[in-house]
């Protein structure tokens, strides 16, 4: 069965430090993997895709096939990055390529 | 436009008691899914609508657990004879067609918390 593992529960930086938030997943297939985050008393909303390439909020995430994980990284973190992140994964083949498997999450901290 | 509601936002139940709770997914939506999230954990898939059918109930934990969709719109989630261990936020997701890299937008959730 797939599995998301974020190792730190917590992570806290100072502002304008580096910031890598860990994922390793577990699947025999070819997966999709996500960041959600959730801001305090927001909703929990997709930050970016695997598939996207894209820089979101100065986020970036590169799907590692060979060590089977997908930090997310953000080279200065900011003060308005504090939330809780969660990573996802989507199987991509089989007959549930619908439903996300999620870690349980990293609460940023990020200090003034 | 409007996201994905849901409601009762906040439920406080005595053990052994039903709960209904309810999902408004994002119009024209026809992938509906129900998570699960508690205490310290991930979420936890429940069950996946594409319109009102339900092709996989797997992750429902129980039989106290249903849930249904109707109109290719709302969407209820019932817990009969609720235990502590039910006790968690109860998170609602649509998207369009499942299956497919559509994004799932997520409702605010729905704490149900059984004393």
């Amino acid at each position: 069965a797939q599995r998301v593992t974020q190792p730190e529960k917590l992570l806290s930086v100072f502002k304008g430090a580096p910031v890598e938030l860990k994922c390793n997943y577990s699947y025999s297939g070819s997966p999709e993997l996500f960041w959600y985050v959730q801001y305090s008393r927001q909703r929990l909303q997709l930050l970016l895709r695997h598939i996207s390439r894209e820089s979101i909020k100065g986020f970036t995430a590169d799907l590692n096939k060979g060590e089977t994980s997908f930090h997310l990284k953000k080279p200065f973190a900011q003060e308005e990055d504090s939330a809780m992140y969660y990573c996802a994964l989507r199987m991509n083949s089989g007959g549930s390529n619908y439903k996300l498997t999620f870690g349980k999450g990293t609460l940023l901290t990020v200090n003034p | 436009g409007a996201g994905v509601s849901q409601s009762p936002s906040n439920k406080v139940t005595e053990k052994g008691k039903d709960v209904e709770l309810r999902c408004d997914p994002i119009s024209g939506h026809t992938a509906l899914y129900w998570y699960r999230q508690r205490l310290g954990q991930g979420l936890e898939f429940l069950i996946y609508f594409q319109g009102n059918s339900a092709p996989d109930k797997s992750g429902l934990p129980s039989d106290r657990f249903s849930a249904e969709r109707t109109g290719e719109s709302v969407s209820t989630l019932t817990i009969q004879r609720t235990q502590q261990e039910d006790s968690a936020v109860y998170l609602c997701a649509s998207s369009l067609p499942g299956g497919v890299t559509y994004e799932q937008y997520f409702g605010p959730g729905t704490r149900l918390t059984v004393t």
